[in-house]
Order: structure tokens, then sequence, then C-alpha cells
């Protein structure tokens, strides 16, 4: 398998555009995260899902960010518009249920800039 | 009462010495506590997990720790060795019947050749 999935790697935009990343799971999974890294904050749950349903966004810093699951091995999350403090790289991780480990695999990361 | 508390924050050490992480949970509901490496540029990656049924769990250099009355749990690593310089987060997972983690705030390890 080749493990999640994340795109674009690297993102440089200006404040106000739109920005969307991209993450497919590792096929059969049926939990998929999206995380927030910063130096000042660490790893921040931003929401996740289950069989493609969200599941818990409590974490999604404000309705400037968005996140969507059609189908089994695609998610995006969305910030629009994008503002210089949402710097920072994002994690997707997914994660099947039920195995004898709780183990979250993530991604290689996004690591998005907004000037 | 969903915190993971984890110091220090940063760590030096001497090739060959040993390396202890230690974080505290307050839910006593979680069962289960993995180690997760990360290297620069990379995402993290699983390195060593425990279930609160047992006290100790060790995986060649790398040893968990876990007292159950105290909720606390440790990550040992023995013969540390340059390569193993990266940040460690902890975390605990499993209250409520649910797959989410709650972090710790990482350890920024360095070894020293």
């Amino acid at each position: 398998d080749a493990g999640v999935i994340q795109s674009p790697r690297h993102e440089v935009t200006e404040m106000g555009q739109e920005v969307t990343l991209r993450c497919k799971p590792i096929s059969g999974h049926d939990y998929l995260f999206w995380y927030r890294q910063t130096m000042m904050r660490g790893l921040e749950l931003l929401i996740y899902f289950n069989n493609n349903v969200p599941i818990d966004d409590s974490g999604m810093p404000e309705d400037r960010f968005s996140a969507k699951m059609p189908n089994a091995s695609f998610s995006t999350l969305k910030i629009q518009p994008s503002e210089p403090r949402d710097s920072a790289v994002y994690f997707c991780a997914s994660i099947l249920s039920g195995s004898s480990y709780n183990e979250q695999f993530f991604g290689p990361g996004t690591r998005l800039t907004v000037l | 009462q969903q915190q993971v508390k984890q110091s220090p924050q940063s760590l030096i050490v001497q090739k060959g010495g040993i390396s202890i992480i230690n974080c505290a949970y307050e839910n006593t509901a979680f069962d289960y506590f993995p180690w997760y490496q990360q290297f620069p540029g990379k995402g993290p990656a699983l390195l060593i997990a425990i279930r609160p049924d047992v006290s100790e769990k060790k995986e060649g250099r790398f040893t968990i720790s876990f007292n159950k009355s105290a909720k606390q749990f440790s990550l040992h690593i023995m013969d540390s060795q340059p390569g193993d310089s990266a940040t460690y987060f902890c975390a605990a997972s499993g209250a409520s019947g649910t797959y989410k983690y709650i972090f710790g705030t990482g350890t920024r390890l360095k070894v020293l050749a």
C-alpha cells in the first residue's frame, strides 16, 4: 500500500485566496483525521470522519475552514479566505477500526504558506 | 480531562545515554497510549504503544513504562543515537469508544554525537 497520500506537498498563496488540501487515506481505512501543526500549538486535531461522515469538527478554528469526504478514498480541507495565521503544516491520518492496534497512519503533510 | 501533559519540551542527550520523556493524563477512560516519532519534513510515525493492562513494553532500545495509578507513562530510549534526534509525541486514545487521539505538546530530542 502507498500509505496516506496528500497533495500538494507545498502550497504558497496570498491572503484572501482559497486553498484546497487533498488527502487519500489508506484503502480500507474507515476513519480519517485532519491535523494542523505549528510550533506554537503543536498538533491540533481539526476534524475527523468515520465512514465518510464528519464526527467531530470542534477543532475547526472558524467558518473559513471546511472539510468534506465525498467517498472513502478522498477528502479535502478547504480554507476560504486564507489568512497568514493559517500558515502551518496540515496532516491527514487514517485508521482501520477494529484492528489490534489503534495506529493512526499519517501522510507526509502539506506545508501551507499564506503571504 | 482531555489533556495529555508532556515534558520536557526539549532534551539534549549524549550519544549512548538514556533519553526519558514523560507524559501524564487525566481521563481514566483512555485505553491506548502510543508514542509517535517525527523527523523534520515528515509526518509522525508510530514508534511504540501500550495498553493499560501492562506496566511496561519494550521494543529494541525503546521502552514504555506505564503507571496506571499515577496516570503517567514515559518513553525511555536506551543507548541513544544521533539518528534518534527527532520530535516525540505521546498520545492517549480510546475514551468514549473513539479512535481520536489526544496528543501531548511534543519533545524535541537532540542526541549529540
